[in-house]
């Protein structure tokens, strides 16, 4: 059965260091996602992507953050500089897309984040 | 876009069933009902998907009253490994709003 994976499974950065992410989505999937869960809190949703451009994006995803699709089979998020609170499970997920419309969304394990 | 609300916590032994139920009570039209399950430091998994009625998967069940204000993920016989959190979620499929918004969920733990 086709998955996402993610890289690294663990990282671990000092505030201020630049991180990137790494997601594989399912291979014909269409839309791709970045959520993230601090430690016992709620799964909490930060981008959309479809088509090479940013589709939705949450008031978490502010300026520190940004996402891109470098070539035909990654999907990465980038924080330009860690701050602590940024330390959380970092999920990546994929949608067909077909037509434009969402469907589904299947997870990525996760990058657990520590900033220290 | 249409708040949910489930139990937070549930306890069931082995081999029973298990039915977690949700509500939604402005639910829109064009909405979906859709369950997830994550076990710890793992991705959430989707499980189940329905509009109306009786849906059923090899996994679970999930039943839908017509008026749809609420919905029920049916376990059948649960084993230690279905211990986990499970994520009744509400979102507008095919709408302009493709994030899914995560509740606290309903936290099973299921005993020998």
């Amino acid at each position: 059965e086709p998955e996402v994976t993610q890289t690294p499974s663990h990282q671990v950065t000092q505030m201020g260091q630049e991180v990137i992410l790494r997601c594989v989505p399912i291979s014909n999937h269409l839309y791709f996602y970045w959520y993230r869960q601090i430690l016992g809190q709620k799964v909490e949703f930060l981008v959309s992507f479809y088509n090479n451009e940013i589709s939705e994006k949450s008031e978490i995803f502010d300026d520190q953050f940004s996402v891109e699709r470098p070539d035909g089979s990654n999907f990465t998020l980038k924080i330009r500089s860690t701050k602590l609170e940024d330390s959380a499970m970092y999920f990546c997920a994929s949608s067909e897309g077909l037509a434009g419309v969402k469907e589904t969304q299947y997870f990525g394990p996760g990058t657990r984040l520590l900033v220290l | 876009l249409a708040k949910t609300t489930q139990p937070i916590s549930m306890d069931s032994y082995e081999g029973q069933e298990v039915n977690i139920t949700c509500s939604h009570n402005n639910i829109a039209t064009n909405d979906y009902i859709t369950w997830y399950q994550q076990f710890p430091s793992q991705g959430p998994r989707f499980i189940i998907q329905g509009y109306k009625t009786k849906v059923t998967n090899e996994v679970a069940s999930l039943f839908i009253p017509a008026d749809r204000k609420s919905s029920t993920l049916s376990l059948p016989r649960v084993s230690l490994s279905d211990t986990a959190v499970y994520y009744c979620l509400v979102w507008n499929y095919g709408g302009s709003q493709g994030n899914l918004i995560f509740g606290k969920g309903t936290k099973l733990s299921v005993k020998p």
